[in-house]
């Protein structure tokens, strides 16, 4: 089973500056890897698949790089509403794995 | 645009069987390709993959819990569930149920989650 790793365990950003998330993985995903924001009490939102293409109606400002071992997810001016844990998850080896998840607080 | 909203008890007792229905609306879920899918999240860690069950009813779950965990489909109800037996106060944790469309990896859509505390 990969082991997900995720950096910093918690983030605080001032309103539009730029909030950076590490993912690391045990071995490599290719690019096999997607990111998610989860808020409590509601459905935790896809945002970026295959570790850089942003799924369908996620802001320009959320971005995803990476390949093999290490990713990041970069959003590049943050606003309130992105106060959250985001979460990535490999697909490259059944079964799909997590991080635990970077927290994101509003400086 | 589908939604996905889980059901059932928030309390469960040491050794009874954790029962959660997933409802599905805005598309039916016997068409098209996809795996209906159930996660859990105990607080402070990570989410963890439980299993699935395809529109066919196949089923797969992971290796972690396959003794303790059925995924079953209802396609007059539209809905999917989860049976977990045995449960103890490591079952506690927010249950999702989720969507992944066959040949992709990622989930698209998800449930809100429901709080299940397993206690006495």
């Amino acid at each position: 089973e990969i082991m997900m790793t995720q950096s910093p365990a918690t983030l605080s950003v001032s309103p539009g500056e730029r909030a950076t998330l590490s993912c690391r993985a045990s071995q490599s995903l290719s690019n096999n890897l997607a990111w998610y924001q989860l808020k409590r009490g509601q459905a935790p939102r896809l945002l970026i698949y295959g570790a850089s293409t942003r799924a369908t109606g996620i802001p320009a400002r959320f971005s995803g790089s990476g390949s093999g071992t290490e990713f990041t997810l970069t959003i590049s001016s943050l606003q309130s509403e992105d106060l959250a844990v985001y979460s990535c998850q490999q697909y490259e080896t059944w079964p799909p794995t997590f991080g635990q998840g970077t927290k994101v607080e509003i400086k | 645009q589908v939604q996905l909203q889980e059901s059932g008890p928030g309390l469960v007792k040491p050794s009874q069987t954790l029962s959660l229905t997933c409802t599905v609306s805005g598309a039916s879920i016997s068409s098209g390709s996809y795996f209906w899918s159930w996660l859990r999240q105990p607080a402070g860690k990570a989410l963890e993959y439980i299993g699935r069950v395809y529109t066919s009813g196949s089923t797969n779950s992971n290796p972690s819990l396959r003794s303790r965990v059925t995924v079953s489909i209802d396609t007059s109800k539209n809905h999917f569930s989860l049976k977990l037996t045995s449960v103890t106060a490591a079952d506690t944790a927010v249950y999702y149920c989720a969507r992944k469309v066959d040949g992709q990896g990622w989930f698209d859509s998800w449930g809100q989650g429901i709080l299940v505390t397993v206690s006495s």
